[in-house]
């Protein structure tokens, strides 16, 4: 079968750095992606990794270790509008996303 | 700056009966693609569709389910006898690359099946 593993949810405070991760297990894999959620929307797209390494932008980075089949979405200077469900994604090829069961970040102030 | 429009917003219907939920996804995209999700669950992966033929589909997609490009910008998804468990947001997506890099998604459609 095909699986995502991410935390339900995380808790962090207002100005600090928060880092949610993501393995996957999957019959193909072109890359990774997040999006981000807020209650009643439509998912955002964040970030995308089809190699090895970080790719940065603005507050948010994204890591993919493909021999690891790992990756995370790390957040900084949390702000209270981060506060959301994020998504991982893979791309199995073939024009197929398969989707994590998102993580609930909370942001205190 | 561009975006997927979709109607109706939402969607009640009886049991049995059919559905059209519409979509206009961004004008120069070439893929386009619809997912679901239920409450409170995540995003499921339905269908994608390129050069006006499916490219992949999912154990959801099955023939109660089609998709159709009927002319240069609409993009629909025709469930043909509603059940209870079709509830759901439905959201389309479209993107330039067939690899599933940076998808647009747009507002979805609240299905509503009783």
């Amino acid at each position: 079968g095909q699986s995502l593993e991410q935390p339900s949810e995380v808790t962090a405070v207002e100005g600090a750095i928060v880092q949610i991760n993501c393995t996957y297990q999957t019959s193909g894999f072109y890359g990774l992606s997040w999006y981000q959620q807020h209650d009643g929307g439509a998912p955002t797209f964040l970030s995308y990794n089809a190699l090895d390494g970080l790719e940065e932008t603005g507050r948010f980075s994204s890591f993919l270790s493909r021999s690891d089949s790992y990756g995370y979405l790390l957040l900084q200077e949390l702000q209270m509008k981060d506060s959301a469900s994020y998504f991982c994604a893979v791309n199995t090829g073939g024009f197929k996303t398969i989707f994590g069961a998102g993580t609930r970040l909370f942001v205190k102030a | 700056e561009p975006e997927v429009t979709q109607t109706p917003s939402h969607q009640v219907t009886q049991m049995g009966q059919e559905v059209i939920l519409r979509c206009v996804p961004i004008s120069n995209h070439l893929y386009f693609y619809w997912y679901r999700q239920i409450l409170g669950q995540k995003v499921e992966f339905l269908v994608s569709f390129y050069n006006n033929e499916i490219s992949e589909k999912s154990e959801i997609f099955d023939d109660q389910f089609s998709v159709e490009r009927p002319d240069g910008s609409n993009f629909t998804l025709k469930i043909r006898s509603t059940k209870l468990e079709d509830s759901a947001m439905y959201f389309c997506a479209s993107s330039e690359s067939g690899q599933g890099y940076e998808q647009y998604f747009g507002p979805g459609t609240r299905l509503t099946v009783t």
